[in-house]
């Protein structure tokens, strides 16, 4: 398995809506990442998990919420987002932070806030 | 702080040779990537560069200029296929941080 699963593929929230996005690898990879891609933007890195340890946070706000249970799976707990939060999420995943194997992306959810 | 740039759009003909540059400020620099991304998909990895150089991979070739802060992806043989975005990405060893660059949206014409 070289893949890296996200689910759902797309999903539409109010704004008082919780919600959760998964990201599932089973490639043994020790290191997992979430980033957020805007239409026509690079992707913009949020958080790192390093040996299911939150390693780096840029400065996300509290409503988006991670969370690694274990080494395959990777959560993005959601709540109270606004509208300008709709983008695309992208899961990606490395053997380990610091590696120069790049890192295997999922297909992303796109997130659309009402 | 990162600072990537790359042209925004380029447009080549079928069967040509194509060249997208990447220039990059960057502190703890450790390794530059080059991903591919069609439209609503995952970016793909390509190549990476650490020392430099020129890599070559069939028909993509990655070059790095560490003192000049500078890199290119050479893609051979265009295909139509390869109409994609094309994203340089840092890697910072201090943080182990990929950060993008703008993309490069190519556009292969027959």
């Amino acid at each position: 398995d070289t893949e890296v699963t996200q689910t759902p593929k797309h999903l539409v929230m109010g704004m008082t809506n919780k919600k959760s996005l998964k990201c599932e690898q089973h490639m043994g990879h020790r290191a997992m990442y979430w980033y957020k891609q805007k239409a026509k933007k690079p992707p913009e890195l949020m958080f790192v998990y390093s040996y299911e340890k939150l390693s780096i946070n840029e400065s996300v706000p509290s409503r988006f919420s991670p969370e690694c249970p274990n080494s395959s799976l990777l959560n993005l707990h959601l709540h109270a987002l606004q509208p300008e939060d709709s983008a695309l999420y992208l899961c990606a995943s490395s053997p380990g932070q610091g590696t120069s194997y790049g890192y295997t992306f999922g297909s992303g959810t796109r997130l659309t806030v009402v | 702080g990162q600072n990537i740039d790359q042209p925004t759009e380029m447009t080549a003909t079928e069967g040509a040779i194509v060249q997208i540059n990447c220039t990059y400020q960057t502190s703890g620099f450790n390794g530059l990537f080059w991903y591919q991304q069609h439209a609503g998909e995952a970016p793909t990895f390509l190549s990476y560069n650490v020392l430099d150089g020129l890599e070559e991979k069939g028909r993509f070739s990655s070059f790095l200029s560490r003192s000049k802060g500078y890199s290119y992806l050479l893609l051979k043989e265009l295909q139509m296929k390869d109409s994609a975005s094309y994203l340089c990405a840092t890697f910072t060893g201090g943080g182990n941080k990929l950060t993008f660059g703008t993309g490069t949206q190519l556009k292969v014409e027959l």
